[in-house]
């Protein structure tokens, strides 16, 4: 089945440093890929999406392209801010997943000043 | 944008008690909700998907009569989770999709639940 694999963390970063957080998928078909973000005591964020092969998602800074010759969804960002800490999930919705979405992990980002 | 308010934030019960976890779409109909669990340092998985007025789907392994989805209102979906037992105990996270197109979801921000 559909499954989505993204680097461990914790993260930690010192402020304006560059940020890659790797994610891998498995699908059959074309799944639309998202990154959402959840910060301390709140609800998941959509924070970007691609829907096909070659879209580049971007929002606040951060970018994630749609890989589908290797199978990935690496979000970055160029200049990372201590307000950027918080836990990231990498997610796909699959052809036939019935609109649910199929996340992975996520990744503990920590910013330090 | 379109908010889902889940109640409560967090729970402590005793072994074999009910506990009822409710997300309510604030500013839009939600005919579809999702309902996820979360343990420490895992991915959410998918417990179940329910649409409003009709029986939920649940995904393999998950106990049906355990974990009672009800949706009877585009703005209000519950999880009780039945004769509750510490393994029991995790995150329990609710979604709601918010297009017709698939691609907008909003997420509850989530239910910890304990069970001693």
């Amino acid at each position: 089945g559909d499954s989505v694999t993204q680097m461990e963390g914790p993260v930690t970063l010192s402020e304006e440093a560059f940020l890659t957080i790797n994610c891998t998928y498995t699908a059959t078909g074309y799944p639309s890929l998202f990154w959402y973000v959840q910060y301390p005591g709140e609800g998941l964020q959509l924070l970007l999406k691609a829907t096909k092969a070659d879209d580049k998602g971007s929002n606040k800074g951060f970018e994630a392209t749609y890989r589908k010759e290797t199978t990935s969804f690496h979000l970055e960002k160029g200049s990372v801010q201590v307000s950027d800490s918080a836990v990231y999930f990498c997610a796909l919705r699959g052809s036939n997943s019935g609109y649910a979405l199929n996340f992975g992990k996520g990744t503990s980002l920590l910013v330090t000043p | 944008g379109a908010v889902v308010s889940q109640h409560p934030s967090w729970v402590i019960c005793k072994s074999g008690t009910s506990v009822k976890i409710e997300c309510r779409s604030l500013d839009f109909q939600a005919t579809t909700m999702f309902w996820y669990r979360q343990f420490p340092k895992q991915s959410l998985m998918l417990m179940a998907t329910s649409n409003e007025g009709s029986k939920a789907t649940y995904e393999q392994g998950v106990e049906k009569d355990k974990f009672l989805i009800n949706h009877a209102s585009l703005t209000l979906s519950t999880l009780t989770v039945t004769s509750a037992h510490p393994e029991d105990s995790s995150f329990y996270i609710c979604s709601a999709r918010t297009q017709p197109d698939g691609y907008g979801y909003t997420f509850g921000s989530g239910t910890r639940l304990t069970v001693v």
